[in-house]
């Protein structure tokens, strides 16, 4: 079936240090989304990307939907202790107008006070 | 307002057991999505509802799956002859509408664990 592929698949930093992580698909996808996913609970939406080479902050975070619409990237600054936890890349395809939503693997973040 | 809703938070049950999962969607929201979670995984679709009717079953691994949504509303996830492979945290998901680009808003999950 259609893949996701994210990396990296995990990260251990310092708090207060930059952090990027990105999404790529061998195909189109119409719509990105980033969720972040903490132990025992469902992934919450962080930030939702509509068109080619939308650019979007929520925060400290910022997003990008890659103009050849087969990636995205998640920028998170000044890392902090509750940053942590996973993040998930996920997209709707470009041929389809349903719910399928497709999740990347996830990258671990660990931040170290 | 209140999010998405899943009973039970954990559930074990025996091989061959027969199981039900609720989801309780957002107020509102007509599209219902279930996803499986394997650990270290990210979430797999499993099937999805517009109103009443599943508009894509596709994501169901076999015949031991079944979902519903009687009322367009509440969901039941039906698990029938468990395996010990159905051992997974299972989520439901809604949005507003059904559209390619509305975000989907996850419960906490349901944790299956199949002994």
């Amino acid at each position: 079936g259609q893949q996701l592929n994210q990396s990296p698949q995990s990260m251990f930093i310092q708090e207060g240090e930059d952090v990027s992580m990105n999404c790529t698909s061998s195909s189109i996808f119409n719509t990105w989304l980033w969720y972040k996913q903490d132990p025992g609970e469902g992934p919450v939406l962080l930030i939702a990307l509509y068109k080619a080479g939308e650019l979007t902050s929520n925060g400290r975070l910022t997003a990008q939907f890659g103009i050849t619409r087969k990636d995205s990237f998640l920028n998170i600054s000044a890392s902090i202790p509750s940053d942590v936890g996973i993040y998930f890349c996920a997209g709707y395809h470009g041929s389809s107008n349903t719910g399928k939503l497709i999740f990347g693997q996830g990258t671990t973040l660990q931040v170290k006070p | 307002g209140a999010g998405v809703s899943q009973t039970p938070s954990n559930k074990v049950t025996e091989k061959g057991k027969y199981v039900e999962l609720r989801c309780d969607p957002i107020s509102g929201h007509t599209a219902l999505y279930w996803y499986r979670q394997s650990l270290g995984q990210g979430p797999e679709f499993l099937i999805y509802f517009q109103g009443t009717g599943a508009a894509d079953d596709s994501g169901l691994p076999n015949d031991r799956f079944f979902a519903v949504r009687p009322e367009g509303s509440v969901s039941t996830l039906k698990i029938q002859r468990t395996e010990r492979g159905d051992s997974a945290v299972y989520l439901c998901a809604s949005s507003l509408r059904n559209s390619g680009g509305s975000p989907l808003h996850f419960g906490n999950g349901t944790r299956l664990t199949v002994t």
